[in-house]
């Protein structure tokens, strides 16, 4: 059974510029949520997906967007980046909203905005 | 609004110690609590999970208990190994919230 995989994992993007990240979730698993750390915090809620609709959003603003694909793989975009976008994005990937099998996250995306 | 500190923030013990981290969260209303480890920026790998109904869970030196009740959870570390050395974070998954909502961490450092 493979385990989630996020690409790149690393990325060092300029102010104003769009990035896309992308996750491949667990074998199985047909949610993905994506999660944003900033450094010394603890995960914060992006949104999820379910069946290629967003099923759930923090506290994000619409500049945050993503897809998810009848593989059930994800896709996060941010657009015009600032500097505070600067973190370690997670994906993470679960059977239904996960409260039978919790969650599992992939290694994450660090990306630098300059 | 569900919130979840861990206490301690930061901890440095020798090896061989048995530990205790704690995580509380102010909303019982849970599905379950999940316990992570973070090395330095990497990504989260999962310890334990505990379902509500549930008061414990062991894995290996690890165990982590739950009262929900009471809005804590506890993991143990028995014999700590410098390996252990990483940053512990507790999650909990709310009714009606489809999100995790983490706590700040613990980061554990074991010398020789």
């Amino acid at each position: 059974e493979t385990g989630v995989t996020q690409s790149p994992t690393h990325l060092i993007k300029t102010r104003g510029q769009q990035v896309t990240l992308r996750c491949s979730s667990q074998s199985g698993h047909n949610t993905v949520s994506w999660y944003q750390q900033a450094l010394g915090q603890g995960p914060q809620f992006i949104f999820q997906y379910y069946r290629e609709e967003e099923n759930g959003r923090g506290n994000f603003p619409p500049r945050f967007s993503g897809l998810q694909f009848p593989n059930y793989s994800s896709e996060l975009n941010v657009n015009a980046l600032e500097l505070d976008d600067s973190a370690l994005y997670l994906c993470a990937s679960s059977l239904g909203a996960g409260p039978l099998n919790g969650y599992t996250f992939g290694s994450g995306t660090r990306l630098t905005v300059v | 609004k569900q919130e979840v500190t861990q206490i301690p923030a930061a901890l440095s013990v020798p090896e061989g110690e048995n530990l205790v981290l704690n995580c509380s969260f102010t909303d019982s209303a849970i599905y379950n609590l999940q316990w992570f480890r973070q090395d330095p920026g990497k990504g989260l790998t999962s310890l334990l999970l505990i379902q509500s109904s549930q008061r414990e869970q062991t894995s290996g030196r690890l165990n982590a208990s739950l009262d929900k009740s009471s809005g804590r959870s506890t993991l143990y570390i028995a014999a700590s190994q410098p390996g252990d050395s990483a940053t512990y974070l507790c999650a909990v998954l709310s009714y009606n919230t489809d999100k995790l909502i983490f706590g700040t961490g613990t980061r554990l450092q074991v010398f020789p």
